[in-house]
């Protein structure tokens, strides 16, 4: 069954520091999103991606994030100057788009830790 | 605006005891709602998700939920816990179209007993 992935599974860093989290998505499956969840908090939305642009984005979502396709497949999430309150699991989600009951698939996360 | 409310932020049972684990929703149009599960260090995986075709769905591992629109209310349940089952299960909410995000609850963790 074809899965999403997502590289670094864990990432430690300073406070102030850019960090990029990466995902593979599922081969044709055109919509991309990303989540997080802050320990013990519920999975918030944070950005939704189709056709090389940002389709919605949560108010989460500040100047300080982006994201983009730089070669067409990976799809990266990049917080410019990590603060303490970003350590959270940041979740790459998937999803054909197609149909009123397509699912979205998730990769595994990745455990951002800001110090 | 819509949104997911699950009710108990921890279940216990014992093995082969009944599973249910609460979800209420609050949507303005039909809602499409979804019930995911989250094992130890791993992704969220689709349990099931309502169609629409039937209030009573059938997802994987043997779990299923009802969706009551009078009840607000799309609970999921399993006849017979198994020591795998141990996770931690979320339902949500799709907002928007095909490709709106998706609303989810704060979580239950189902611990189950031997």
């Amino acid at each position: 069954e074809p899965e999403v992935t997502q590289t670094p599974s864990h990432q430690v860093t300073q406070m102030g520091q850019e960090v990029i989290l990466r995902c593979v998505p599922i081969s044709n499956h055109l919509y991309f999103y990303w989540y997080r969840q802050i320990l013990g908090q519920k999975v918030e939305f944070l950005v939704s991606f189709y056709n090389n642009e940002i389709s919605e984005k949560s108010e989460i979502f500040d100047d300080q994030f982006s994201v983009e396709r730089p070669d067409g497949s990976n799809f990266t999430l990049k917080i410019r100057s990590t603060k303490l309150e970003d350590s959270a699991m940041y979740f790459c989600a998937n999803g054909e788009g197609q149909g009123r009951y397509n699912e979205q698939f998730f990769g595994p996360g990745t455990r951002l830790t800001v110090l | 605006a819509q949104s997911v409310t699950q009710l108990g932020s921890h279940v216990s049972v014992s093995e082969g005891a009944l599973v249910l684990l609460r979800c209420n929703y609050s949507s303005s149009v039909p809602p499409y709602l979804f019930w995911y599960v989250q094992y130890p260090n791993q992704g969220l995986q689709l349990l099931l998700k309502y169609t629409s075709a039937a209030t009573l769905v059938k997802g994987i591992n043997g779990f299923e939920a009802e969706f009551k629109k009078s009840e607000t209310s799309f609970h999921l349940t399993k006849p017979s816990a198994h020591m795998s089952d141990a996770a931690e299960y979320f339902c949500a909410v799709r907002r928007g179209g095909s490709q709106g995000n998706l609303i989810f609850g704060k979580g239950t963790k189902l611990s189950v007993k031997p």
